[in-house]
C-alpha cells in the first residue's frame, strides 16, 4: 500500500459543483501539503500544514481551503469549482526530521477536470 | 520575494549524449532539492544539498550547489531512456517554517 493516498484519483465535474480531494498517509509526519501541477507551470503549492492545528496559505490559495482532521489527514476543497481549476493535485508530507528541509513524499495525484 | 528560474524548460537528447539542468535563485538559500518525476508519475526525491560548493553523485547522475548558495545544476552523463521525466529543483531560502516552491522544470527526453 502506498504511504500517501490520494482520492479520488480521477474527478470529472461542472461548473459550480463543490468537490473534496483527500489525501491520508501512514508515513507519521506532521507536515502536509497540496500542490498543484499545470503544464509549463511546475507544481505550485496551495496549502501546507505542520501540525494539526497549524494551517498555512501557499502561494495560489484563492478558491480552495482545505481541513487537517488528523495528523494522517488533510484535506483540499473547491467550494465552487471553475475550468481553470482543471489540473493535477498532488498530496505530499514530509519530515523535519529527516534533514534541514526534510525531502517531500507524494502521493499518486488526482487529475480533477472542471467542464 | 524568492524567485527561481529553472532552465532549460525542455530538452530532447540523443541517447548516450550528457545533459544538465540549471537552478538559479534570486536570493541566497539554505539548501535546495532535486525531484525526478516520470510522465504519468508523481515526482520523486532525488537528492538534497546543503553546503555551499557542495558536489555530490549518484551513478551517472552529478548535483552542483554553487558556492554562493544561489545555483545548483543536475549533471546527467551518457543519458539512458530510462533518464525521461521533468526534473524539479525545489529551492529552501530557510527560516523557522520551511515550505517548498518548485522551480517549473526541465523534461527531458531521450531518442533511443
Amino acid at each position: 500500500d502506498a504511504d500517501v493516498t490520494q482520492t479520488p484519483r480521477n474527478r470529472i465535474t461542472k461548473t459550480g459543483k463543490r468537490i473534496m480531494l483527500e489525501c491520508s498517509q501512514t508515513k507519521g509526519h506532521d507536515r502536509m501539503y497540496w500542490y498543484r501541477q499545470d503544464p509549463g507551470l511546475g507544481l505550485r503549492l496551495i496549502y501546507y500544514s505542520f501540525d494539526v492545528k497549524d494551517i498555512n496559505k501557499g502561494e495560489i490559495s484563492d478558491g480552495y481551503s482545505v481541513s487537517r482532521q488528523a495528523q494522517a489527514k488533510f484535506s483540499l476543497s473547491l467550494e465552487s469549482a471553475i475550468p481553470n481549476q482543471t489540473a493535477l493535485y498532488f498530496c505530499a508530507t514530509s519530515d523535519p526530521g529527516t534533514g534541514a528541509a526534510g525531502e517531500l513524499f507524494f502521493g499518486e495525484g488526482s487529475r480533477l477536470t472542471v467542464l | 520575494g524568492q524567485q527561481v528560474m529553472q532552465i532549460p524548460q525542455y530538452q530532447h537528447v540523443q541517447e548516450g549524449e550528457d545533459f544538465t539542468t540549471y537552478c538559479n535563485s534570486s536570493t541566497t538559500l539554505s539548501n535546495i532539492q532535486w525531484y525526478k518525476q516520470r510522465p504519468g508519475g508523481h515526482p520523486v526525491f532525488l537528492i538534497q544539498l546543503v553546503k555551499s560548493g557542495e558536489v555530490k553523485k549518484q551513478k551517472r547522475l552529478t548535483f552542483q550547489f554553487g558556492e554562493a548558495k544561489k545555483n545548483s545544476s543536475l549533471h546527467i552523463t551518457a543519458t539512458q531512456t530510462t533518464d525521461v521525466g521533468t526534473y524539479f529543483c525545489a529551492p529552501n531560502s530557510g527560516g523557522s517554517n520551511y515550505k517548498l516552491t518548485f522551480g517549473k522544470g526541465t523534461l527531458l527526453t531521450v531518442n533511443p
